[in-house]
């Protein structure tokens, strides 16, 4: 069965810090990995896609990491700002009725 | 660009009563998807249509219709409404720019069924 599992549930950290959350996927056959963030009461928004070649791919303070082998991928947010707060959504192309499985998101707070 | 629009952005309905969500790209993306969002269970697939003049079904279709009226848009209907339909409904497209492709979602409707 195609899945992704991302963790933590949620975070919780202070202004500044660093942190890094973690997208597990069982999708087969793979096409591409992509990150969203999603503000309260917004649509979800692209950060970064990631293709099977990829292992790296950064966007501002915000960079993703592809271990395809693993099938293990990592957003980091370096120098965290109270407008990270949001949800990070982990999606992977290749498997679902239209070829999306989508993760159930980590909660991500800033604290000043 | 507008990109992509929904209406409304609020409903209450009573059970029974029936609604169209309606979604509307002006980026000229072939696939359009309706998504609905639930606390603890992440967006879930309720139909998509790849192309002008075709739908499937996605994860979740029991309860929903979809009508996929030209490229632009692409609605959703509740026929009879029930309270197990409260949720957030996102629309969504996919365009490829490039060798990559973005999805794009909407703002989301938020609808309450009492």
């Amino acid at each position: 069965k195609n899945q992704v599992e991302q963790s933590p549930q949620s975070l919780i950290i202070l202004e500044g810090k660093n942190c890094t959350l973690q997208c597990n996927y069982t999708v087969s056959p793979f096409s591409n990995l992509r990150w969203y963030k999603q503000d309260t009461g917004r649509g979800p928004v692209s950060l970064t896609i990631m293709t099977f070649s990829e292992n790296t791919k950064s966007n501002g303070r915000y960079t993703a990491t592809l271990d395809a082998d693993t099938k293990q991928s990592s957003l980091h947010i370096t120098a965290s700002q109270l407008s990270d707060s949001a949800s990070y959504i982990c999606v992977v192309r290749g498997g679902g009725a239209d070829g999306l499985t989508f993760g159930k998101g980590t909660h991500l707070i800033i604290q000043p | 660009n507008a990109g992509v629009t929904q209406t409304p952005k609020f409903q209450v309905l009573k059970t029974g009563q029936s609604m169209t969500l309606q979604c509307a790209q002006d980026m000229n993306h072939n696939s359009m998807y309706w998504y609905r969002q639930d606390p603890g269970m992440g967006l879930r697939l309720i139909y998509y249509s790849a192309s002008e003049g075709t739908t499937d079904k996605g994860e979740v279709p029991n309860g929903y219709n979809v009508s996929r009226l030209n490229k632009r848009e692409f609605s959703l209907r509740l026929e009879s409404a029930a309270p197990s339909q409260t949720s957030v409904y996102f629309c969504a497209s996919i365009g490829s720019e490039g060798v990559q492709e973005t999805q794009y979602f909407g703002p989301g409707t938020r609808l309450l069924v009492l």
